[in-house]
């Protein structure tokens, strides 16, 4: 249990279905993130939000929206995906400071499989 | 660009010692982080290094060198649970985190 729940744990969707993904940190952490991961390639971040602010957008596809109500839950809506999306999406949080990166806190992730 | 190097895959023997190496050129540096994923679950906190020399932590250490761009997970006494990837990341100079593909430690009895 690392205090980031995510939901649904497993989802398979067509190309035209629109999704979400939820994710619930109990930290009390000002940062939440998505990252993609795919088998043998790096952790791909996609959205940061700090302090409910995104701060980061790394050239996502449109396909993907984030949205952040409050600084606990984040959600990633899904629309018109590709296979080629099929992935384990992780979500993390983490305690910022100014110039300081602090310790990621992961869910344990929403493995999506797009047909 | 930016990257990390790490190997793909090792195997080791139940009992012994194992090193995994993360090689990193990144525009500049903040801080290593090492991290545990086994199959299904989260990635989990391992150490973290900003400074150089070895961190030790039960049977776990982790080792940096900033002159070199290199550190080291090293493993003792290896249990079948430590059978898992070990991802390595970096902080940059503008406090992003790059990542490696991370190594998949297998285990045998």
């Amino acid at each position: 249990e690392t205090g980031v729940t995510q939901t649904p744990r497993h989802l398979v969707m067509g190309m035209t279905n629109k999704k979400s993904l939820k994710c619930e940190q109990h930290l009390g952490h000002n940062a939440m993130y998505w990252y993609k991961q795919s088998a043998k390639k790096p952790l791909e971040l996609m959205f940061v939000y700090n302090f409910k602010e995104q701060t980061e957008n790394n050239s996502v596809p449109s396909r993907f929206s984030p949205e952040c109500p409050n600084s606990s839950h984040l959600f990633l809506h899904l629309h018109t995906l590709q296979p080629e999306d099929s992935a384990l999406y992780l979500c993390a949080s983490s305690q910022e400071g100014q110039d300081h990166t602090g310790e990621l806190f992961f869910g344990e992730g929403s493995r999506l499989t797009v047909l | 660009g930016q990257n990390i190097d790490q190997p793909t895959e090792m195997t080791a023997t139940e009992g012994a010692i194992v090193q995994i190496n993360c090689t990193y050129q990144t525009s500049g540096f903040n801080g290593l982080f090492w991290y545990q994923q086994h199959a299904g679950e989260a990635p989990t906190f391992l150490s973290y290094n900003v400074l150089d020399g070895l961190e030790e932590k039960g049977r776990f250490s982790s080792f940096l060198s900033r002159s070199k761009g290199y550190s080291y997970l090293l493993l003792k006494e290896l249990q079948m649970k430590d059978s898992a990837s070990y991802l390595c990341a970096v902080i940059n100079s503008n406090y992003q985190l790059i990542w490696g593909a991370g190594t998949k430690l297998i285990i045998k009895p």
